[in-house]
């Protein structure tokens, strides 16, 4: 079974400060990557994905994925964050082929001060 | 064009009830995922409809259980609910396709608090 790991529980930033949050999964064959966030009071919505090709990926709101398939990572970039993201972000992974159910990390709940 | 929708909002019962929770998908969605958010965790699998049937399902007991219907809505069952049971009940829809993986889009949830 596969399973995901996002070590970093709680990030605390200053506006316009560099962010990457760390994603790691765990399984044997090829692997979709998704990452989801989790604004305030609101759904989860999905940020950006990788399915093949270009393993730098870009999403909404000036994130950016690398994926690294020797590191099995997946981490979340973006290189000037704002107090609007301040949200929880959550990795999830699908493993390629007939399984489609999400394995989702922890979290990481990403606090940016004014 | 609306999003994913589920019903109620909030629901408040006590042990060794049972609850039903409803979703709709996203127009032109035929897939119906449901997962279990702990607080402070991430969402986890529960099952998955597609068709009417039950396609995956995940590591939880047979309390809980889930319809499909013709219109692609869905429904989550819990039968004598635990206080483990409370969380957030989030459903998600996708489009079934040839390719492995689909985008889940995600609905605002039901939170439920077993007393």
């Amino acid at each position: 079974a596969q399973s995901v790991s996002q070590h970093n529980h709680h990030v605390i930033l200053s506006e316009a400060a560099s962010l990457e949050l760390g994603c790691n999964y765990s399984y044997g064959g090829t692997v979709n990557l998704f990452w989801y966030v989790q604004y305030p009071g609101q759904h989860l919505q999905l940020l950006l994905k990788y399915f093949s090709g270009d393993p730098l990926v870009k999403g909404i709101k000036g994130f950016e994925a690398e994926f690294i398939k020797s590191k099995f990572s997946f981490n979340l970039r973006k290189p000037s964050v704002q107090w609007s993201d301040t949200a929880e972000y959550f990795c999830a992974v699908n493993p390629s082929g007939s399984a489609r159910q999400l394995t989702f990390g922890s979290g990481t709940q990403l606090t940016v001060l004014p | 064009d609306a999003g994913v929708t589920q019903s109620p909002t909030h629901l408040i019962k006590t042990r060794g009830q049972q609850v039903t929770l409803r979703c709709s998908p996203k127009s032109g969605h035929d897939t119906v995922s449901w997962y279990q958010q702990a607080l402070g965790q991430g969402p986890q699998f529960i099952f998955q409809y597609y068709e009417e049937e039950e396609r995956q399902r995940g590591n939880f007991p047979d309390r809980f259980s889930g319809h499909q219907f013709p219109n692609y809505s869905s429904e989550l069952n819990v039968n004598a609910l635990l206080l483990g049971d409370s969380a957030l009940y989030l459903c998600a829809s996708s489009f079934m396709s040839g390719r492995a993986a689909e985008t889940q889009y995600f609905g605002p949830g039901t939170r439920l608090l077993v007393l």
